[in-house]
């Protein structure tokens, strides 16, 4: 069974940093790319990140670039994204998400909270 | 990249068939055939229902459907039953290798 489990979530303050982890298992995680979404509370989803496979490959959404760093450990099973920088629109539950071997996500983790206020 | 354009709100009653319209660009939803349409409860991870245009993932009741003609898309789901009260979100790959949801629709089933 595919899992995705989100971590590092948490209040923050303005310009503050985090780093989110999302441990993979139940698929061979080094043949998949990999993305985070997020969700404003109340909104609707926004894609943040993607990373090839291999991390050769790395995307932006322009709202993030320059502030976050998507990064992944294939040995680990593990995805990352660094968050510097933060602003309180940055507040939103974080998704770890696995892009099928088309051109769509197939699975999501549940989601970690990021809070970002003083 | 801006959203991609889905009505706020539908509704339908029980047996009834509601679609839900999912509107880009020649960047996006016109240029390739990767639409993909997610549902979302309350309190929950989004899930899968189409991707490709039109192809249901094992598992997804064949009651919902995809389509697409020029720079929008469709999600068609017949015969309601009070379980597919959600939220619907489209999305679309982009011409930038990146990705564009929709701002997402509320269904509600009467």
């Amino acid at each position: 069974e595919v899992q995705l489990v989100e971590s590092g979530g948490g209040l923050v303050q303005p310009g503050g940093s985090l780093r989110l982890s999302c441990a993979a298992s139940g698929f061979t995680f080094s043949s998949y790319s990999m993305n985070w979404v997020r969700q404003a509370p109340g909104k609707g989803l926004e894609w943040v990140s993607y990373i090839s496979s291999s991390s050769t490959i790395v995307y932006y959404a322009d709202s993030v670039k320059g502030r976050f760093t998507i990064s992944r450990d294939n040995a680990k099973n593990s995805l990352y994204l660094q968050m510097n920088s933060l602003r309180a629109e940055d507040t939103a539950v974080y998704y770890c998400a696995r892009e099928s071997s088309g051109y769509y996500v197939d699975y999501w983790g549940q989601g970690t909270l990021v809070t970002v206020s003083s | 990249q801006s959203a991609l354009t889905q009505p706020a709100s539908v509704s339908g009653s029980p047996g009834q068939s509601i679609t839900i319209s999912c509107t880009g660009t020649s960047s996006d939803v016109g240029g390739y055939n990767y639409v993909s349409w997610y549902q979302q409860h309350p309190g929950q991870a989004p899930k899968l229902m189409i991707y490709d245009v039109s192809n249901r993932p094992s598992g997804v009741s064949n009651r919902f459907s995809g389509s697409k003609s020029g720079n929008t898309a469709s999600l068609t789901i017949s015969g309601l039953q009070a379980e597919d009260e959600a939220d619907y979100y489209c999305s679309s790959y982009t011409r930038s290798s990146t990705w564009v949801f929709g701002g997402g629709t509320k269904l509600t089933v009467l």
